[in-house]
């Protein structure tokens, strides 16, 4: 199912601005959620996690807010870089270990 | 340590046809699970096994399967194909030990004509 969605299909950044990615979820018993970065040809790889009983979490470069009072997720991408190019995904833990993914999000960094 | 691994890469089959993937997990997890991606319906989740065992289920038809074997390897399998089969078929891993963080590897491009 499609419990967890992204905002916007595309997103065009500038290299060295910052990038927010928007997701919206819609089972609120989800109590963990990823965002992966998946490059063409490849798996998705783990960008960075977040359990509900959090609202930030900070890794390299890349922070994830949750707000659970609406249901979003984001993630923020700082000094965006060519290599970010890619599609990024949300995904919320349905229920021990079964994940839900987003229809994903393509990243295009401009020059 | 070796990521997760797949074969085949890639796959042409015939419909009705029957296929077979293999997914080799991380070493030392013990759970594998199965994805689906298409460019309509996105990453869908098929199944996960843990010891051997399906411990949970998405919402396809009988006609994909799995099993894991005592070593962790999982196989999938799809009998009777469709050309609404054709996807990248991913396997991902996880410990299962307190974390959900799934691993997944570079997947398999089936196309069905």
């Amino acid at each position: 199912g499609e419990s967890v969605g992204l905002h916007l299909p595309t997103l065009s950044v500038q290299e060295g601005d910052n990038s927010i990615i928007n997701c919206a979820y819609s089972n609120s018993a989800s109590d963990y959620f990823i965002w992966y970065k998946q490059e063409s040809g490849k798996g998705p790889q783990f960008i960075i996690d977040i359990r509900s009983n959090m609202d930030k979490r900070q890794g390299q470069r890349v922070t994830v807010l949750l707000n659970k009072t609406v249901k979003h997720l984001s993630l923020q991408i700082a000094a965006t870089q060519p290599g970010d190019s890619a599609v990024y995904f949300c995904a919320e833990n349905l229920s021990d270990y079964k994940l839900s993914f987003g229809a994903g999000t393509t990243v295009t960094v401009r020059a | 340590k070796a990521g997760v691994t797949q074969t085949p890469r890639y796959l042409i089959k015939t419909r009705g046809q029957q296929v077979t993937l293999s997914c080799s997990p991380i070493s030392g997890h013990r759970s594998v699970s199965w994805y689906q991606q298409t460019p309509g319906q996105g990453l869908q989740f098929l199944f996960e096994y843990f010891s051997e065992t399906q411990r949970n289920k998405g919402n396809f038809p009988g006609r994909f399967s799995g099993r894991q074997f005592s070593n962790s390897r999982s196989e999938m399998n799809v009998s009777t194909l469709e050309l609404g089969d054709s996807a990248l078929y991913l396997c991902a891993s996880t410990s299962r030990q307190g974390s959900y963080e799934q691993y997944f590897g570079p997947g398999t491009r089936l196309t069905v004509t």
